[in-house]
């Protein structure tokens, strides 16, 4: 059981370039979500999906998609990388057996220059 | 919009004291609280969560308080350890929407031996 996992851990792109991160979880969790996170402050949601084929807008969502054709698997693309997009991201997959199914990936810290 | 607040930015402690960390909600709708603690380089890591049908909740070494008059959260740390050294967050759900937490700035603690 790897829990939330994260890639890559780091990169750098150039103004204009597109990528995608790469969520995975293997607790067979409905819910996924996408935060990011700038210096000094709490996590933003970007889009969260309820489950595979489902997704919908967070309170960032500009510049970013996402897809979930797999319970395991929900990628985040940016479309058109820009400074602004400089920060950590943060995966995260929530059960909802009960108390304290919520976790988060160890982060992707993108720059873009 | 609706959003989570955090009273104080920092807080230090020494270890052996017992800490304190406030959250104010301002949605009233919030229904299901969730504290975090973040150690520096790594995603968010679950410590304790409440429902709005609770006021209080405790765990190892840690309590969540809620109080829905005035719309407060707090986490006290028993005897805090340097281990404990890191920045908190609150976060808030609305009804069963698992995936949407909106998180709170964050609080850092530091704990001196």
């Amino acid at each position: 059981n790897a829990g939330v996992t994260q890639t890559p851990k780091f990169q750098v792109l150039k103004t204009g370039q597109s990528m995608t991160l790469q969520c995975a979880q293997d607790m067979n969790h409905e819910y996924m979500s996408w935060y990011r996170q700038d210096p000094g402050m709490g996590l933003r949601l970007i889009h969260y999906s309820v489950g595979a084929g489902i997704t919908d807008q967070g309170e960032v969502p500009n510049g970013y998609n996402v897809s979930r054709s797999t319970t395991e698997d929900f990628p985040l693309r940016l479309l058109s990388a820009a400074p602004s997009q400089t920060s950590v991201y943060f995966c995260a997959s929530i059960g909802t057996g009960g108390s304290g199914e919520q976790y988060f990936g160890p982060g992707t810290r993108l720059t873009v220059t | 919009g609706e959003s989570v607040g955090l009273h104080l930015p920092t807080l230090s402690v020494q270890e052996g004291d017992n800490s304190i960390i406030n959250c104010a909600y301002s949605n009233s709708a919030s229904d299901y609280f969730i504290w975090y603690k973040q150690e520096s380089g790594k995603g968010p890591q679950f410590i304790i969560d409440i429902r709005s049908n609770m006021d209080k909740r405790q765990g190892q070494r840690v309590t969540v308080l809620l109080n829905k008059t005035v719309k407060h959260l707090s986490l006290q740390i028993a005897a805090t350890q340097p281990g404990d050294s890191a920045v908190y967050f609150c976060a808030e759900i609305g009804g069963t929407s698992y995936g949407k937490l909106t998180f709170g700035q964050g609080t850092i603690l530091t704990v001196h031996p």
